[in-house]
C-alpha cells in the first residue's frame, strides 16, 4: 500500500527552465509534507517542507505547493541548474505532531542538461 | 562530527552469514529510522524508534531482521543468514522534530 507516490520516475530538463516534481499521497491524515534531495553515494539531505495548513511554501529557487483537496504536491524549482541533478524524495507525516513516521515516496530521478 | 554516522560504509559478505550494521543518531534526537534501497527502487522503510515507545517494526520484511536502539543512542540492524536480494544500501536517519536526517548508508553486498 503505497501511501506516496511519485508517479514520475524521472524528468529531464533543460538548464534556466521550470522542474516540476509531483507527489499524491492517499492517507488523508498527513498533514506535513516534505522534500528530500539525494546524490549517488550520499544520504537524503532535507530541502523544503510544508504544512498543510498552507498552500505554498518558498525557498529560494524551490516553491512547495500543496493542494489538500487533491492529495497533491508538487516541488518547483526555478531556474534548474546542472547541480540540481540528483533524486527527489517527497514525504508525508501523519498525526500534527513531530512523532509521526516519514513515508517516502519512490523518488523521481532529475537530469537537468546544460 | 554532529552527523548520524553509519558504520561500515561498505560491507560484502557470503550468503547466509549474519551482518550488523551500526547508527549513531545526532545527539539529542528521540526518533531513529532504518531504511533501505535497492538499486533502482525508492526508500523502503525498515523501523522506526520513538523515544520510550514501543519500536514500529512494520516495515521489516522477514524474521531475518532485527533492531535494537540503546534509550536514545546508537542502532543497531541486524540481518541473519543473509540472502542476496539483502543486497542494499542501508540508510539511518535521526530527527528531533519534523525533518529527518540521513547518514550517509551502508552499501551492503551480498555474494
Amino acid at each position: 500500500d503505497q501511501q506516496v507516490k511519485q508517479n514520475s520516475p524521472s524528468l529531464s530538463v533543460q538548464e534556466g527552465r521550470i522542474s516540476i516534481l509531483n507527489c499524491d499521497y492517499t492517507n488523508s491524515m498527513f498533514d506535513y509534507f516534505l522534500w528530500y534531495k539525494k546524490y549517488p553515494a550520499e544520504g537524503p539531505t532535507f530541502l523544503i517542507s510544508i504544512s498543510s495548513i498552507k498552500d505554498k511554501n518558498e525557498d529560494g529557487r524551490f516553491t512547495v505547493f500543496l493542494n489538500k483537496s487533491a492529495k497533491h504536491l508538487s516541488l518547483h524549482i526555478v531556474p534548474s541548474q546542472p547541480g540540481d541533478s540528483a533524486v527527489y524524495f517527497c514525504a508525508a507525516i501523519a498525526g500534527g505532531t513531530s512523532y509521526g513516521k516519514l513515508t517516502f515516496g519512490q523518488g523521481t530521478i532529475l537530469t537537468v542538461h546544460p | 562530527g554532529a552527523g548520524v554516522s553509519q558504520s561500515p560504509s561498505n560491507k560484502v559478505t557470503e550468503k547466509g552469514k549474519d551482518v550488523e550494521l551500526r547508527c549513531d543518531p545526532i545527539s539529542g534526537h528521540t526518533a531513529l529510522y532504518w531504511y533501505r534501497q535497492r538499486l533502482g527502487q525508492g526508500l523502503e522503510f525498515l523501523i522506526y524508534f520513538q523515544g520510550n515507545s514501543a519500536p514500529d517494526k512494520s516495515g521489516l520484511p522477514s524474521d531475518r531482521f532485527s533492531a535494537e536502539r540503546t534509550g536514545e543512542s546508537v542502532s543497531t540492524l541486524t540481518i541473519q543468514r543473509t540472502q542476496q536480494e539483502d543486497s542494499a544500501v542501508y540508510l539511518c536517519a535521526s530527527s528531533l522534530g519534523f525533518s529527518a536526517f540521513f547518514g550517509q548508508g551502508t552499501r551492503l553486498t551480498v555474494v
